[in-house]
């Protein structure tokens, strides 16, 4: 079983706040590195896949990056709005795991005004 | 487009019954999956499809039967329901393994008792 890491485990922070978390992963076999939002109620959206070391990947006023090298990726949220409250999941896929995914338990974030 | 779909929402079984779970995409995706969100715990694999006719498992498959007969239809059967398998299931598909995004039904609800 690999082990996907997410920190914080929650965050709370005001609206305007920037704010970041962090995913995790092994660092060999990597074969790509997904980012979900999970809003109360509904099902995860994806927010990026990224497969090569340096990505940076950007959405609104969401980015990531990645370093495969060291096993991280971060996921920043610029100005944080109520409505960006979610739980934001990592996913991670590995060359020796075909087609299975390892997911995180996320990170809580929870904007308030 | 529907996207991904699954039924029923909620279901109550008691000890030892079998129901089947069911899961449905449009989108023409090769890769189906099932996963079992806990408390405390990140989305887990049940089991997987990467195409008709072609399963195999996730990390947690014992309890539970799938088959893929169509691209679209990938249904998740629990052969004698336990309490441990109380849980919310998603259904999720992609077009391909980890490098692209996936697409997650709505869940099902489940309680054994």
């Amino acid at each position: 079983i690999l082990n996907v890491e997410q920190s914080p485990q929650s965050l709370h922070v005001q609206e305007g706040d920037s704010t970041n978390f962090t995913c995790s992963f092994p660092s060999s076999n990597f074969y790509a590195l997904h980012w979900y939002r999970w809003e109360t109620a509904k099902s995860p959206e994806a927010l990026f896949v990224m497969t090569l070391n340096g990505d940076e990947k950007k959405k609104g006023q969401i980015s990531a990056t990645l370093n495969t090298k060291e096993g991280y990726s971060y996921l920043y949220i610029k100005g944080s709005q109520p409505e960006d409250s979610a739980t934001y999941l990592c996913a991670f896929g590995d060359t020796g795991t075909a087609s299975k995914l390892t997911f995180g338990t996320g990170t809580r974030l929870q904007v308030t005004l | 487009n529907a996207g991904v779909t699954q039924t029923p929402k909620f279901q109550v079984l008691k000890t030892g019954q079998s129901m089947t779970l069911q899961c449905a995409q449009d989108m023409n995706h090769e890769y189906m999956s099932w996963y079992r969100q806990d408390p405390g715990m990140g989305l887990r694999l049940i089991h997987y499809s990467v195409g008709a006719g072609i399963t195999d498992q996730g990390e947690v498959p014992n309890g539970y039967n799938v088959s893929r007969s169509t691209t679209e239809d990938f249904p998740l059967r629990l052969l004698s329901a336990a309490p441990s398998q109380t849980s919310v299931y998603f259904c999720a598909s992609s077009y391909d393994r980890e490098r692209y995004e996936q697409y997650f039904g709505p869940g099902t609800r489940l309680t054994v008792t």
